[in-house]
């Protein structure tokens, strides 16, 4: 079946740092695939999505490409801010006859002021 | 932006008791999702529901289960008997559209002893 995979369960960073969030999926058909991000005591948000391969998803500074060659859609920021800590969601959906989100384990980022 | 809330935060029950989990979802919203996220793990699928009825469901959606949402009140996630394995936290989505973005509750924490 369809899988995701975030091989950091945790990140830590400085202000201004540079983040990078590996993402890897496996999937059977050509998924859209996802950033959700989830702040303490609520539930993940869409962060963006891409849903064709070279396509960039983007918002509030966050960055990800669509590879399709190598399966992957790592997130990006050039300089985080403490207000960024949160678990941010790697996740894909089946393009065709189904509406289900399969998710990564989540990424715990952390900034330090 | 559009909020989904979920009744309780947290309940603790008895193994074998019946456990009914709510969720008040996006007024517009016409399709309706469960997922449940054992801590450490990824959230996973259970089931979408739209216009009364089951859509998908995951194999994780036991005979247990069952979804409904009466007269366009709660959407409800009920399991009778309950089991240690279902202590996770259930998080209930809705989106306007098939295949549309998902907006997630904050989750209900079940614990079962």
């Amino acid at each position: 079946g369809d899988s995701v995979t975030q091989t950091e369960g945790q990140v830590a960073l400085s202000e201004e740092d540079f983040l990078t969030i590996h993402c890897n999926y496996s999937a059977s058909g050509y998924p859209t695939l996802f950033w959700y991000v989830q702040y303490p005591g609520e539930g993940p948000q869409l962060l963006f999505r891409a849903s064709r391969d070279k396509e960039k998803g983007s918002s509030r500074g966050f960055e990800a490409t669509y590879d399709k060659g190598t399966t992957s859609f790592h997130l990006r920021k050039a300089s985080v801010q403490e207000s960024d800590s949160a678990v941010y969601y790697c996740a894909l959906s089946e393009t065709e006859g189904a509406d289900r989100l399969t998710f990564g384990k989540g990424t715990q980022l952390i900034i330090q002021p | 932006g559009p909020k989904v809330l979920q009744i309780p935060s947290h309940q603790i029950i008895d193994m074998g008791q019946m456990v009914t989990l709510n969720c008040d979802p996006v007024s517009n919203h016409l399709y309706f999702y469960w997922y449940k996220q054992i801590l450490g793990q990824q959230m996973e699928f259970l089931v979408n529901f739209y216009n009364g009825k089951v859509m998908e469901k995951s194999k994780l959606f036991k005979d247990q289960f069952s979804v409904e949402r009466p007269d366009g009140s709660y959407f409800t996630l009920k399991i009778q008997p309950t089991a240690l394995e279902d202590s996770a936290v259930y998080f209930c989505a809705s989106s306007l559209d098939w295949g549309g973005e998902q907006y997630f509750g904050p989750g209900t924490r079940l614990t079962v002893l």
